[in-house]
Order: C-alpha cells, then sequence, then structure tokens
C-alpha cells in the first residue's frame, strides 16, 4: 500500500532555531513530492521537488528530494513564531491521467518566542 | 485573479442525512480534487475531475459522489451521512492537460455529522 511517513509528528522550538523536518515515502508511481503549510484551513503550496539532489529554496525555507533513499527533507532557519503551522508531505501517485495527491499525517511545528 | 473558494465554510448535519459541497476552481484551472482531512489527520484523496469527469478514485465508499460543471467548478455529494464523516473537506485545483502540478487549495468546509 502507497504511503507517505513524516517525522517527527510535532515539534517545539525557540525563534531562531533551525529545524529539518522528515518525509519518507513509498508509492509506486512517483511522479513527484510537494510540501505545504497548513496554518488554519487550506494548506498553501511550497515547494515541488520532481530531481534527486536539487535543493528548492525560498526565504528561510529550503527542501530537498532524495529518490534513491525515498526521502525529502524541510528545513527551516532562523524561525519565527509566524512560522507555526502543521507542515504536509504529499507525493504525486500517477495512477490517474492528472496524478493526486498522497498526504502524510503532518509535523505540527510550534515556535516559541 | 481569484483563487479556489468553497462553500459553505462550516455546516452541521444530523446522522443519515445528505450534504452537498461547493467548489470553485481557480481562474484557469481545469481539475478539481477533493480530500477529506480528519482532525490531526493528513488530507486523504477522494476523487478528482478533469474537463467534467470522474479521473482518479480514493478508497471511499459510493456514497461519496461527486460533479463537474463546464466552468470547471465542482460539487461533492455525501449520502447517507455517519458520524465519522466529520471532518474538514478541501478541495484543490489545478491545470492539466495530462501532467500533474503544483494543487491550490480551498479554505475548506467543516462539516459536523451529529
Amino acid at each position: 500500500e502507497d504511503k507517505v511517513v513524516q517525522s517527527p509528528l510535532s515539534l517545539v522550538v525557540h525563534e531562531g532555531d533551525t529545524v529539518t523536518l522528515n518525509c519518507s515515502y513509498e508509492v509506486t508511481n512517483f511522479r513527484s513530492l510537494l510540501w505545504y503549510k497548513q496554518e488554519k484551513k487550506a494548506p498553501t503550496f511550497l515547494f515541488m521537488l520532481t530531481s534527486s539532489g536539487i535543493e528548492k529554496k525560498s526565504g528561510r525555507l529550503s527542501s530537498i528530494l532524495d529518490k534513491k533513499e525515498l526521502f525529502s527533507i524541510l528545513n527551516i532557519t532562523a524561525t519565527q513564531t509566524g512560522d507555526s503551522a502543521v507542515y504536509l508531505c504529499a507525493v504525486v501517485d500517477y495512477g490517474g491521467s492528472q496524478g493526486n495527491l498522497i498526504f502524510g499525517k503532518g509535523t505540527k511545528l510550534s515556535v516559541k518566542p | 485573479e481569484t483563487g479556489v473558494t468553497q462553500s459553505p465554510t462550516h455546516l452541521i448535519k444530523t446522522r443519515g442525512q445528505q450534504v452537498t459541497l461547493r467548489c470553485s476552481s481557480q481562474s484557469g484551472h481545469n481539475t478539481v480534487s477533493w480530500y477529506q482531512q480528519a482532525l490531526g489527520q493528513g488530507p486523504q484523496f477522494i476523487f478528482q475531475y478533469y474537463r467534467e469527469e470522474e479521473n482518479g478514485r480514493g478508497n471511499f465508499p459510493p456514497r461519496f459522489s461527486g460533479l463537474q460543471f463546464p466552468n470547471y467548478s465542482s460539487e461533492l455529494n455525501v449520502n447517507a451521512l455517519e458520524l465519522d464523516d466529520s471532518a474538514l473537506y478541501l478541495c484543490a485545483s489545478s491545470s492539466g492537460g495530462g501532467v500533474a502540478y503544483e494543487q491550490y487549495f480551498g479554505p475548506g468546509t467543516r462539516l459536523t455529522v451529529t
């Protein structure tokens, strides 16, 4: 059965800390891996990763994919209280012609002042 | 450019009733996917519509059904509601053409079944 596993499930840090969130996957028809940030309701798109070893970066956030070892990490440097959210990892399962997303349970990040 | 919108924001139904949730896709997007997110869980794929036809379905019973209209908006219908159907229902739109791109989510509908 296809699955996406995130760790840790929750994390508490202080402002200024650097965090690494992990996502491993076993998906037969892997197409790409996406990271989302979910603060209240709608997950907001962060990154899409398709190729191994190429880091994607946006401000203090960065992410990389390892297709050989089947995992991805999301790094956040110099964390701020506004980074507090649930971070979701999802894999595009290309079973249909459009693909659908298989999500992990998420990592709940709490950043304390 | 307008984003993905959903209605209603939240609603409360009784077990056994039927419910219809609505989603308007982002301008230029022709694909709508529906997800169910139970408390403390990641979203689970229900089904996807592409050009008004169902294009993939997750592990949900037939009482979950949907539609997509010519303007690419979509409905999710759930019959014979059960307590476990209580969840946040998210729709996401994307532009396809046969390739999966990043999906953009609406704010969700919080359904409570009592």
